[in-house]
């Protein structure tokens, strides 16, 4: 069965400073990896997605993550922090090509100014 | 373009109440999920759709019915609400078949207190 881990349910960060929010993932399979974000009173929106291409994967709004298969993580990060990035963030993974996406428990970034 | 439209956005039941969630999606998904977001425990998936004519139990399905009406539809439904079904539910789709790895696309969610 596959599962996440979202290492820290609150991380706090300073405008401008590094963005890193953890991720650790258990498959049987070669897995597909999505960060998913979501905003206060809204739906998930894909940031960026793992599907075994280039192993550094950059997504939307500066945002970038790294498939590190030795330690099954899948780290996002972001190396300026902005009051927009406030907001809740999800670490996601399936098999390759399967239906069914399994969550982390999700990671809340507040952005001090 | 709408993507995934679900509704109500807000609804309050009583106690073994029943209602029905609407889903619909306009990207031509063969697939669709409906999953709960509660604090701290991430989304759990309730059902799947992974076509027309097909439903699969997720990780939490007891207490809800499901029913894919066709391509673009699929409905949840909860036959006699309890307050341990208060939560937020979203609604989502995606294409296996694609070169985009299967992304999901996710509705705005509705927000369901049961009383």
């Amino acid at each position: 069965a596959q599962s996440v881990t979202q290492l820290g349910s609150h991380v706090s960060v300073s405008e401008g400073a590094l963005v890193l929010l953890r991720c650790n993932y258990s498959s049987s399979v070669p897995p597909y990896l999505f960060w998913y974000v979501q905003y206060p009173n809204q739906g998930l929106q894909l940031l960026l997605k793992y599907t075994s291409a280039a192993t550094l994967v950059k997504g939307i709004n500066g945002f970038e993550a790294e498939f590190k298969k030795s330690e099954t993580s899948f780290h996002l990060t972001k190396p300026s922090a902005h009051m927009s990035d406030a907001a809740e963030y999800f670490c996601a993974v399936s098999e390759s090509g399967g239906n069914k996406l399994v969550f982390g428990a999700g990671t809340i970034l507040r952005v001090k100014s | 373009n709408a993507g995934v439209t679900q509704t109500p956005k807000f609804q309050v039941l009583k106690t073994g109440q029943s209602m029905t969630l609407q889903c619909a999606q306009d990207m031509n998904h063969n697939s669709m999920y409906w999953y709960r977001q509660d604090p701290g425990m991430g989304l759990r998936l309730i059902y799947y759709s992974a076509s027309e004519g097909t439903t699969d139990k997720g990780e939490v399905p007891n207490g809800y019915n499901v029913s894919r009406l066709n391509k673009r539809e699929f409905s949840l439904r909860l036959e006699s609400a309890a307050p341990s079904q208060t939560s937020v539910y979203f609604c989502a789709s995606s294409d296996p078949t694609a070169n985009s790895g299967n992304t999901i696309y996710f509705g705005e969610g509705s927000w369901l207190t049961v009383v």
